[in-house]
């Protein structure tokens, strides 16, 4: 099993601020990682696929980088709904695994 | 427009079964690969299941021989038989479509709000 390990844990940011999270996988994940974003008592919200291409509606100022067992959500200018946890998933292994979160929080 | 609506979970004993639902509109379930992922209350997402548009089934080893994910076609429905429920079953049960990007697969673009199941005596 690939295991991915965000961090930070938590960001605290102000808006227009870049946020860079990072995701870690236990094993290659190649280049089949996805970032979401998950804000309380919602769903999850696909942002990024296959570590750079952006999701339909998925503004620009999100982008995703790297590869093989390092990986990078940046969020260039964060906007007030960009405060969310945000989770990576890989699918190059079974079983489908998510890291543990990333919380960007206003500061 | 995508919609997936849960229905089916609540409250239920150990070693009980349940059946969650996933109703569909706006799209053709059996022509999707389809899942279901839950979060325990303050966990990280938890892949549980994929239905492949072939019927091909994968599972989480957590719940390999316990779930069984299946789709009805004329209700547009998809499901997630549940046995031998245990504390640990306990989570919020999201239905999701894969993202249909040619050989790009599991990923979730379209997800459901959410059912949960609490498994407590």
């Amino acid at each position: 099993e690939i295991v991915l390990t965000q961090s930070p844990a938590t960001l605290s940011l102000s808006p227009g601020e870049r946020a860079t999270l990072s995701c870690r996988a236990s094993q290659s994940a190649r280049t089949y990682l996805a970032w979401y974003q998950q804000k309380p008592g919602q769903a999850p919200r696909l942002l990024i696929y296959d570590v750079s291409n952006r999701a339909a509606g998925i503004p620009a100022r999100f982008s995703g980088s790297g590869s093989g067992t390092d990986f990078t959500l940046t969020i260039s200018s964060l906007e007030p709904e960009d405060f969310a946890v945000y989770y990576c998933q890989q699918r190059s292994n079974w079983p489908l695994t998510f890291g543990g979160g990333t919380k960007v929080e206003i500061k | 427009e995508v919609q997936l609506v849960e229905s089916g979970g609540g409250l239920i004993q150990p070693g009980e079964s349940l059946r969650l639902s996933c109703a569909a509109s706006g799209f053709i379930v059996s022509s999707y690969f389809m899942g279901w992922v839950r979060q325990a209350p303050g966990k990280r997402l938890e892949w549980v299941s994929t239905l492949y548009s072939d019927g091909t089934t994968h599972y989480a080893d957590s719940v390999e021989g316990r779930f069984t994910i299946s789709r009805d076609h004329s209700k547009n429905t998809l499901y997630l038989q549940m046995s031998s429920l245990r504390a640990d079953d306990t989570a919020v049960y999201y239905c999701a479509r894969e993202l249909p990007v040619a050989g790009t697969y599991h990923y979730f673009d379209y997800w459901g709000q959410g059912t949960l199941v609490t498994v407590s005596s």
